[in-house]
């Protein structure tokens, strides 16, 4: 078990263009979580899922993002027409919801650093 | 709506002193509480967990109280490293979702 993996690690792009990360939760979570963190601030709730069904939505997340857990495993998150105001560090956390094996803590991956020229 | 406080927003310490970080949060009605660690452009690494019915939990040279009636959770750090360098985020849970809401840390800097 190698933890929560996101990729990619870093993304330069330019206003405009479409961006998508990906998050690998550690085996058998069947919660996902997305936050967005900016310099200097805690990170922000956007998103969770629990298996494939995504159960809450900030209103953070505007109609130009949208994240998807197809399988129940592995998420995405997708920004489209990138603004500078996307600039953050993308979060990806996992958590067991299972009786008998849930402590509620959430375990966090290094995150995709979003940078928008 | 909860909020979660973390003052002072910087710290720096001498290597070898005991220091306490503290966090402060709005709403009582907590889930649970988490110390996270993050170093610069990293994740979060999770220190400690507190369960509402807690009072405290201790990993290593770190203790982390809870006093859910006053809305306040210290980390106390004992014989501080260079190594402990990070920034120290505490967050709080309201429901069994597991959402956080996070304060925005304490930069903590150690000097040899």
């Amino acid at each position: 078990d190698t933890g929560v993996s996101q990729n990619p690690r870093h993304k330069i792009t330019k206003r405009g263009q479409n961006v998508t990360f990906r998050c690998d939760p550690i085996s058998e979570h069947n919660r996902l979580y997305w936050y967005r963190q900016t310099l200097g601030q805690g990170p922000e709730f956007l998103t969770y899922f629990q298996n494939e069904a995504q159960l809450e939505k900030s209103r953070l997340l505007s109609d130009r993002f949208s994240a998807e857990r197809p399988k129940g495993s592995f998420s995405t998150l997708e920004i489209q027409r990138t603004e500078q105001g996307d600039s953050a560090m993308y979060l990806c956390a996992s958590r067991s919801s299972w009786r008998g094996g849930d402590t509620g803590e959430l375990f966090f991956g290094e995150g995709s650093r979003l940078t928008v020229l | 709506k909860q909020e979660v406080t973390q003052i002072p927003a910087a710290l720096s310490v001498p290597e070898g002193e005991n220091l306490v970080l503290n966090c402060s949060f709005t709403d009582s009605a907590i889930y649970n509480l988490q110390w996270f660690r993050q170093d610069p452009g990293k994740g979060l690494t999770s220190l400690l967990l507190i369960q509402s019915s807690q009072r405290e939990q201790t990993s290593g040279r770190l203790n982390a109280s809870l006093d859910k009636s006053s809305g306040r959770s210290t980390l106390y750090i004992a014989a501080s490293q260079p190594g402990d360098s990070a920034t120290y985020l505490c967050a709080v849970t309201t429901g069994a979702n597991s959402k956080l809401t996070f304060g925005k840390g304490i930069t903590l800097s150690v000097r040899p």
